[in-house]
């Protein structure tokens, strides 16, 4: 079956970091990159970046250049993402999502989505 | 950054009613976007991909139009499993961003 099983809800302390992993199964891990998306509560969808499974190679989206890293175990099809220095409002609902490209130039689409994460930040 | 903007942000109609929901990228993005569906506590469903090709599974009542700068996802008769939120999303530029959403509610 082809899906992505993420890990459970976490809660945090602000300042804290949390890693949240993205398991893969039914297709090649190696062949789609990953991205992570992120919704807060009510909110819309936030893009935080990709890791491409087959090299480690990653993108951040500049809003989280220095907190967020994301990496690879492909012995066990799986992706994570840490997120580090924990706010408040980093509060949300942690998305893995496969991409797919229909030109080959980065023209991501999401065809296959991770159930998602709850991560609550609070003191 | 390139903002998408969707219109409307609610919407009410009926079950076998046309429907149409409207995204305008503040800069050309060509046919680089994409259309998900998303219901309460799930994930994200992808509809429409390239503003105009229909993701395998997904009924044919759903289509999607447009390029440049304006695009618009129509259900052309609304059944009582499309209430939901439907987002817009772009990847024409390296930082992919999404619309606000369109929430659909039963009238």
């Amino acid at each position: 079956q082809v899906q992505l099983v993420q890990s459970g809800a976490e809660v945090k302390k602000p300042g804290a970091s949390v890693k949240v992993s993205c398991k893969a199964s039914g297709y090649t891990f190696t062949g789609y990159y990953m991205h992570w998306v992120r919704q807060a509560p009510g909110q819309g969808l936030e893009w935080m970046g990709w890791i491409n499974p087959n090299s480690g190679g990653t993108n951040y989206a500049q809003k989280f250049q220095g907190r967020v890293t994301m990496t690879r175990d492909t012995s066990i099809s799986t992706v994570y993402m840490e997120l580090s220095r924990l706010r408040s409002d980093d509060t949300a609902v942690y998305h893995c999502a496969r991409g797919s490209d229909y030109g080959g130039n980065g023209d991501w689409y999401f065809d296959l989505w991770g159930r998602g994460t709850l991560v609550t930040v609070s003191s | 950054d390139i903002q998408v903007t969707q219109s409307p942000s609610s919407l009410s109609a009926s079950v076998g009613d046309r429907v149409t929901i409207t995204c305008r990228a503040s800069q050309s993005i060509s046919s680089y976007l994409n259309w998900y569906q998303q219901k309460p506590g799930k994930a994200p469903n992808l509809l429409i991909y390239a503003a105009s090709s229909l993701q395998s599974g997904v009924p044919s009542r759903f289509s999607g139009s447009g390029s440049g700068t304006d695009f618009t996802l129509t259900i052309s008769s609304l059944q009582p499993e499309d209430f939901a939120t439907y987002f817009c999303q772009q990847s024409y530029s390296t930082l992919i961003t999404f619309g606000q959403g369109t929430r659909l509610e039963i009238k």
